[in-house]
C-alpha cells in the first residue's frame, strides 16, 4: 500500500520565491496535519485538516504560510513570499480520526526539505 | 515549562546495554501518550503507545506517571539498529493536537 506521497522532497530557493509543498495522503485517512522540523524548535504542528476543513491553524507561522486541502486526496503548504528562516523540513502526516480525535499512529511522509537561500 | 521536554542527549550505549528515557509534559489534561522513533534524515514513525498500566513490547518496556506527568522508555539489550532518535508524544486538551518532544538520540555502538 501507497503511503502518504510528499513532493517535492526537496527544494532549493531564493528568498521571495513561492513556495508550494505537496501532500497525498493515504486512502481512507480523514485527518491530515502538516508538520515543520527544525534542530531548533523541533517538530511543530502547523495546520491539521479533518474531512478537508481546517480545524486548527494556530501553529501556521505567519499569513505567508497557507494551507489547502481541495479534496480527500490532496493537500498543499504554500510559502509566500519565502525566508531564509522558513528553511525546515515539512512533513506532512495522515490518520483515521472519529470526532477529530487521533488514534495515535500517525503515517509521515518522507518529507519534503525547503532550503531558502 | 515547555510542553513535552525530554533529554536532548545523546546517549551513547554499547550493544546489549540498557537505557533509559524520560519525558516529562506539562499538560495534566492530556489523554494520550506515545513513543514515536526517527531514524537519521526520515520520517518519524510510531515506535509504541504508553498506557496507563505500564506496556510491553519486546524489548521496549514503557510507562506512564500521571501524578508526576512524565512518561518513560526503557529499552533492554540494545542493538546497533535501535540508534535513532526517540521523541516523546503527547495529546492535548484537543485529542487530535500531538505535541512532540524534541527528541532523544540514541547511539549503540558496537
Amino acid at each position: 500500500d501507497a503511503g502518504v506521497i510528499q513532493s517535492p522532497r526537496h527544494e532549493v530557493t531564493e528568498m521571495g520565491q513561492e513556495v508550494t509543498l505537496r501532500c497525498k495522503p493515504i486512502s481512507g485517512h480523514n485527518s491530515l496535519f502538516w508538520y515543520r522540523q527544525t534542530m531548533m524548535r523541533g517538530l511543530e504542528l502547523l495546520i491539521y485538516f479533518n474531512n478537508n476543513v481546517p480545524i486548527d491553524d494556530s501553529g501556521m507561522p505567519e499569513d505567508r504560510f497557507s494551507a489547502k486541502m481541495p479534496n480527500a486526496s490532496f493537500s498543499t503548504l504554500k510559502i509566500q513570499p519565502s525566508e531564509p528562516r522558513d528553511s525546515a523540513v515539512y512533513f506532512c502526516a495522515t490518520t483515521r480520526a472519529s470526532g477529530g480525535a487521533a488514534t495515535g499512529e500517525l503515517f509521515f511522509g518522507e518529507g519534503s526539505r525547503l532550503t531558502v537561500l | 515549562r515547555k510542553e513535552v521536554e525530554q533529554d536532548p542527549g545523546p546517549f551513547n550505549v554499547p550493544e546489549g546495554a540498557t537505557v533509559a528515557f524520560n519525558c516529562t509534559y506539562s499538560n495534566s489534561a492530556s489523554q494520550s501518550f506515545f513513543w514515536y522513533r526517527q531514524d537519521c534524515r526520515k520520517e518519524p514513525k510510531l515506535l509504541m503507545s504508553v498506557y496507563s498500566s505500564g506496556n510491553e513490547d519486546g524489548r521496549f518496556t514503557a510507562q506512564l506517571n500521571r501524578a508526576s506527568q512524565y512518561i518513560s522508555l526503557l529499552i533492554r539489550d540494545s542493538k546497533l539498529s535501535d540508534s535513532a532518535t526517540y521523541l516523546c508524544v503527547v495529546s492535548g486538551g484537543s485529542n487530535y493536537k500531538l505535541t512532540f518532544g524534541k527528541g532523544t538520540l540514541l547511539t549503540v555502538n558496537p
